[in-house]
């Protein structure tokens, strides 16, 4: 009965290749997150979307985009990673902001 | 401005002990207040949260967490811990700034260890 699931789970690029993770949700929540987390440290919010509607977070690096074709799927996109993106990338969803998040098991992104 | 300070970093316990897992807050305005686990290679799991009402707040796992407004703390505790219970805690906050934006903000994280 997984509720948010993220794929793969283990994800390994070459140095600019860019690379896209998922993110599909069957709780019919409204907004969904994508959070980056390096080392046991807090997560990090890269973006979030109410429905349809985008938020960047004001420090995410241009080279992070994403994309919310419909309410289950959210994808992240990573045009040229860098070593210093290599972390584990962690999708959640929360029925309204101030609902508590449900959060997949994540993608840990490796670069070569 | 918001922010979520969990000071220890690591907190030993011994198994059947109680534990009490620090977290402090500072909002503008009513703190949303969340508590979540971590367990390795694996998402947050929601714990439970505080929005208004009675300050001791009971949640998944035998966890409970007691709102203290005057100290702004939110202190995660359970009666006995468990060896199953070492993870990594996360505190977080939800506030509305000026703007009307509502943001979710996580603490550093504490993790738990609970010793045989």
């Amino acid at each position: 009965d997984a509720m948010v699931i993220q794929n793969p789970r283990y994800q390994v690029t070459q140095f600019g290749k860019p690379v896209t993770l998922s993110c599909s949700q069957t709780l019919n929540h409204n907004v969904m997150y994508w959070y980056q987390q390096k080392s046991s440290q807090a997560p990090k919010l890269l973006f979030h979307y109410y429905d349809k509607d985008f938020n960047n977070e004001a420090d995410t690096p241009d080279n992070f985009q994403s994309r919310r074709p419909n309410t289950s799927f959210c994808f992240l996109d990573i045009r040229s990673p860098g070593l210093g993106d290599a972390a584990m990338y962690l999708c959640a969803t929360s029925r309204s902001e101030e609902k508590p998040q449900h959060f997949g098991d994540g993608t840990r992104l490796s670069i070569l | 401005a918001q922010s979520v300070a969990q000071p220890e970093d690591q907190v030993n316990v011994a198994e059947g002990n109680p534990l009490t897992v620090k977290c402090t807050y500072s909002v503008s305005g009513n703190p949303y207040l969340f508590w979540y686990v971590q367990y390795p290679n694996r998402g947050l799991q929601f714990l439970l949260k505080y929005i208004t009402g009675d300050n001791l707040v009971k949640g998944s796992y035998g966890f409970e967490a007691e709102f203290n407004k005057s100290q702004t703390s939110f202190h995660l505790k359970k009666p006995s811990a468990l060896v199953s219970d070492s993870a990594l805690y996360f505190c977080a906050v939800r506030d509305i700034d000026s703007g009307g934006y509502q943001k979710v903000t996580f603490g550093t994280g504490t993790k738990l260890q609970v010793i045989p």
